[in-house]
């Protein structure tokens, strides 16, 4: 079993659209949680952490589950530019920031 | 916008080549990191620096080779590579390699070896 697992998609939307993440990971002893957003050929960039209590960022919800051990991600809304690759990232390590990726999870919004 | 630069853009080198891949950051970021994507992949770290020093290698090939001269640089030597070692190289940076720490990262290295 992979240590971070997600759908890969790709999920089609209509522009306006409400559309939800899951991301999996097979660690009970990971600590900290992530989304991040790539764009085609381009790097990595932070979306938002993901707290226990759950939190939000405008359109972006975010949530974790520790009990079956999954966080997230809820997009409102949906716009035309959130069209990307949407890749969970999990530490699993105690003492660094060993980021673990899921392999993407792939959403195009359309008009 | 990312405040991690990457040089170059992209590289195209043979097998015998010997290359280096740079990234700078000016955040005071005390922890760097190497990580390798290929296409439709996640990315995999290969190397963290903390306060210039390596403290994780994840068995990669002796023929990549990590330097952190200073706090705010890090490079990639690259020698005697194969063409499977193609990929986007990416570069990222946090302020510490605590496990909670954010990483940003640079708009990557294009590898492409023949």
């Amino acid at each position: 079993r992979k240590e971070v697992e997600q759908d890969p998609g790709p999920f089609n939307v209509p522009e306006g659209a409400t559309v939800a993440f899951n991301c999996t990971y097979s660690n009970s002893a990971s600590q900290s949680f992530f989304w991040y957003r790539q764009d085609c050929r381009k790097e990595p960039k932070l979306l938002m952490s993901v707290y226990s209590s759950g939190n939000e960022d405008g359109r972006f919800t975010a949530q974790l589950n520790r009990a079956s051990q999954y966080i997230s991600l809820l997009i409102r809304d949906s716009k035309l530019s959130d069209s990307a690759t949407y890749l969970c990232a999990v530490t699993v390590d105690g003492t660094a920031s060993k980021l673990t990726f899921g392999t993407g999870t792939r959403l195009q919004v359309t008009l | 916008d990312t405040e991690v630069t990457q040089t170059p853009k992209h590289l195209v080198m043979g097998m015998t080549n010997k290359k280096s891949l740079k990234c700078e950051q000016h955040m005071g970021h005390r922890a760097m990191y190497w990580y390798k994507q290929k296409a439709k992949k996640p990315p995999e770290l290969m190397f963290v620096y903390s306060y210039e020093k390596l403290s994780i290698n994840e068995s990669v090939p002796s023929r990549f080779s990590p330097e952190c001269p200073n706090s705010s640089l890090l490079n990639l030597h690259l020698h005697a590579l194969q063409p499977e070692d193609s990929a986007l190289y990416l570069c990222a940076s946090s302020r510490s390699d605590r496990r909670n720490e954010k990483l940003f990262f640079g708009s990557g290295t294009q590898l492409s070896v023949l």
